[in-house]
């Protein structure tokens, strides 16, 4: 059973699109997040949402929009792609907020814009 | 800003070695985290160090801590080819925590 699943795995689109990634854990986490690993494999975090609650909102474009429909998922749409969004993008979760156990990751989604 | 920086960037080395990576670090943390990443995949926890301990061991890992001088060290003894990924430490807070992630090091372990 996959701990931290999200889809698609990759993506291709042109821009100016709106597209969406999807994420689900069913570890029983309370708390997800969305970071972006870069071409240099550098690692930001996005979000983050606990219990369905958004707590982190970095310096991201408001074309990036969060969803927490439950606190097992949590989605990511983006507006209007641009060529600097081609990136992974990954979806985490962790017990509680204070992430004391460590993040269990998925295993991303490759977002290319062309 | 990063938080963490690591070094070596890159380390290449033979199976039955050590490998041994640093990470340092900028502000207060309330622990100190290791991941591996391998190629195409997503991270993996290794190790959790605390703020109060000064060293922790998993198996073949060895994680020192040393809040004085903001640093971390990594060691994988006798090494496998299976080892071979990118490793990161990631800083954790106290409060809403985030995880902020260092540059990583790409480890290599040739047969």
């Amino acid at each position: 059973d996959t701990a931290v699943s999200q889809t698609p795995k990759y993506l291709v689109t042109q821009m100016g699109n709106d597209k969406s990634i999807k994420c689900e854990q069913n570890l029983g986490h309370d708390t997800m997040y969305w970071y972006k690993q870069d071409s240099k494999k550098f690692l930001k975090i996005m979000f983050s949402y606990n219990n369905k609650e958004l707590i982190i909102n970095e310096t991201v474009p408001n074309r990036f929009s969060p969803k927490s429909p439950d606190k097992a998922h949590l989605n990511l749409h983006i507006n209007s792609l641009e060529l600097g969004d081609s990136a992974v993008y990954f979806c985490a979760s962790s017990q509680d907020r204070v992430s004391r156990h460590g993040y269990t990751f998925g295993s991303g989604t490759r977002l290319t814009v062309v | 800003s990063q938080q963490g920086e690591e070094d070596p960037q890159a380390l290449s080395i033979q199976e039955g070695e050590n490998a041994t990576m640093n990470c340092s670090y900028k502000t207060s943390i309330n622990n100190l985290q290791w991941y591996r990443q391998n190629s195409g995949r997503g991270l993996v926890h290794l190790i959790l160090i605390r703020s109060n301990e000064r060293e922790k061991h998993s198996g073949r890992l060895r994680v020192t801590l040393d809040t004085s001088k903001k640093s971390s060290s990594l060691l994988i003894t006798a090494s496998r080819a299976a080892d071979t990924a990118s490793y990161f430490c990631a800083t954790g807070n106290t409060g809403f925590q985030k995880l902020v992630f260092g540059t990583g090091t790409r480890l290599l372990v040739s047969p």
